[in-house]
């Protein structure tokens, strides 16, 4: 069965600092997509980054960045100059048929 | 672009009472329909899907259904609603290629 690991329940990082949220996938798939969505407090989903397995190089969206080790099923997200607004619940996931897997989730804290 | 809404944004109801959700897309056609319920301070739980008008798959069997009537509408109904039943509800919608998925806003739905 497809799963997704989140090991850091929570996490807190100081602003304009860097911070990187571990995930790890299971899947026997050979093509896929994985994600990190955010969940501020108004509990929207919202898509923070996607990358697709075929693809070596890291996706990049501003200031989040993923780093993606297909062979160790890794698929982390490093914020970098974290601001206040990136307080939230982050979900990794992946893929399956028409569906997502979610991680369970990693609530991050930004310290002023 | 493409939008999705939900309504209502919240909705308080007695034990026993119906219940329906109301999901909307707008800019795409035959999009994948999911609804998601979420505890609070939990992950997301996968309610049910659809991947065309009158078709759906239930992944968790309880006392709520769901119904697509049109292309870009998804309804999530109960006859009777349980207090076990509040929460938090989310639809989302998929172009169905990549396996993205877009989240409304969601429900929040407490049962007295």
């Amino acid at each position: 069965a497809q799963t997704v690991t989140q090991s850091q329940p929570e996490m807190s990082v100081q602003e304009a600092e860097t911070v990187t949220l571990s995930c790890t996938y299971d899947t026997s798939e050979s093509d896929y997509y994985l994600f990190w969505y955010k969940q501020p407090p108004s509990r929207q989903m919202i898509l923070v980054i996607r990358q697709e397995a075929y693809k070596q190089q890291n996706a990049t969206e501003n200031r989040f960045s993923v780093n993606f080790q297909k062979a160790a099923k890794s698929f982390s997200l490093k914020i970098s100059d974290s601001q206040l607004g990136d307080a939230a619940m982050y979900f990794c996931a992946a893929n399956r048929d028409d569906k997502i897997i979610f991680g369970k989730g990693t609530r991050l804290h930004i310290l002023p | 672009s493409q939008t999705i809404h939900q309504w209502p944004a919240t909705l308080v109801q007695p034990v026993g009472s119906p219940l329906s959700l109301e999901c909307t897309v707008e800019g795409t056609s035959n999009p994948n329909l999911y609804w998601y319920r979420q505890a609070a301070g939990r992950g997301l739980q996968l309610l049910f899907y659809s991947v065309g008008i009158g078709q759906i798959s239930s992944e968790v069997p309880q006392n709520l259904s769901a119904s697509r009537p049109q292309d870009r509408q998804f309804i999530l109904s109960s006859k009777k609603l349980l207090l076990s039943d509040s929460g938090f509800y989310l639809c989302a919608w998929s172009p169905g290629i990549t396996g993205t998925q877009y989240f409304g806003p969601g429900t929040r739905l407490l049962v007295l």
